[in-house]
């Protein structure tokens, strides 16, 4: 079975510019989660989706938003970069989204905002 | 509201000794807890995972925690260390309601030295 994966690994920007960032999740799993992860702050909850309905959300600026197509991919969109988005970004699926399902993640999309 | 607190940042240790790393979460619900290691440029996997029942958990690679819900910890431990248990460790905790969210304490760095 494949993994969860994210695409793409790495990516470079500017300032000002937006990005988006895509996770395929584990076949079968309907619950997709987005985390940042930085230095400073740890890992971050973004968002989750569940059957193309953002269910839970971070507590994020709306620059960041994100969705979820019915094949259960998702995609996060971060518009006008900061300096401070760059961060590795991760995305973990899991079956049903229960507290209980174990969460199986992406090895991250690395963002450098230049 | 749920949060979790890992007590080292980083934890040097010599390989073939035991390792303990300490998380005390904070949560006014059930929980459910989980270890995850992350090794360099990769993304998170699941070590082990408290749901009910038993509150020794045993976990892969020779990892094992135990839930005590009196002192609310739920530290890691491992009898002897090898030098490729070299990681990132972070503990979370489950966010409440029907979700897949977790909630991640900062990390402890285990470093194994030769």
């Amino acid at each position: 079975k494949a993994g969860v994966t994210q695409t793409p690994r790495y990516l470079i920007k500017t300032r000002g510019q937006q990005v988006t960032l895509s996770c395929s999740p584990i076949s079968g799993h309907r619950s997709v989660s987005w985390y940042q992860q930085t230095p400073g702050q740890g890992l971050q909850f973004l968002f989750e989706y569940f059957s193309e309905t953002q269910r839970n959300k971070g507590n994020f600026p709306g620059r960041f938003s994100g969705r979820q197509f019915s094949n259960s991919r998702s995609e996060m969109n971060v518009s006008t970069l900061e300096l401070g988005d760059s961060a590795l970004y991760l995305c973990a699926s899991s079956r049903l989204g229960n507290q209980n399902n174990e969460q199986f993640f992406g090895p991250g999309t690395r963002l450098t905002v230049l | 509201a749920q949060s979790v607190t890992q007590l080292d940042s980083q934890v040097p240790v010599f390989e073939e000794a035991p390792v303990e790393l300490r998380c005390n979460y904070s949560s006014s619900v059930s929980v459910y807890l989980f270890w995850y290691v992350q090794y360099p440029n990769q993304g998170l996997q699941l070590l082990l995972k408290y749901l009910s029942g038993s509150t020794l958990v045993k976990g892969i690679n020779g990892f094992e925690a135990e839930f005590n819900k009196s002192q609310t910890s739920f530290h890691l431990r491992k009898p002897s260390v090898h030098i490729s248990d070299t990681a990132e460790y972070f503990c979370a905790v489950s966010g409440s309601g029907n979700t897949g969210k977790l909630i991640f304490g900062q990390g402890t760095t285990l470093q194994v030295k030769p």
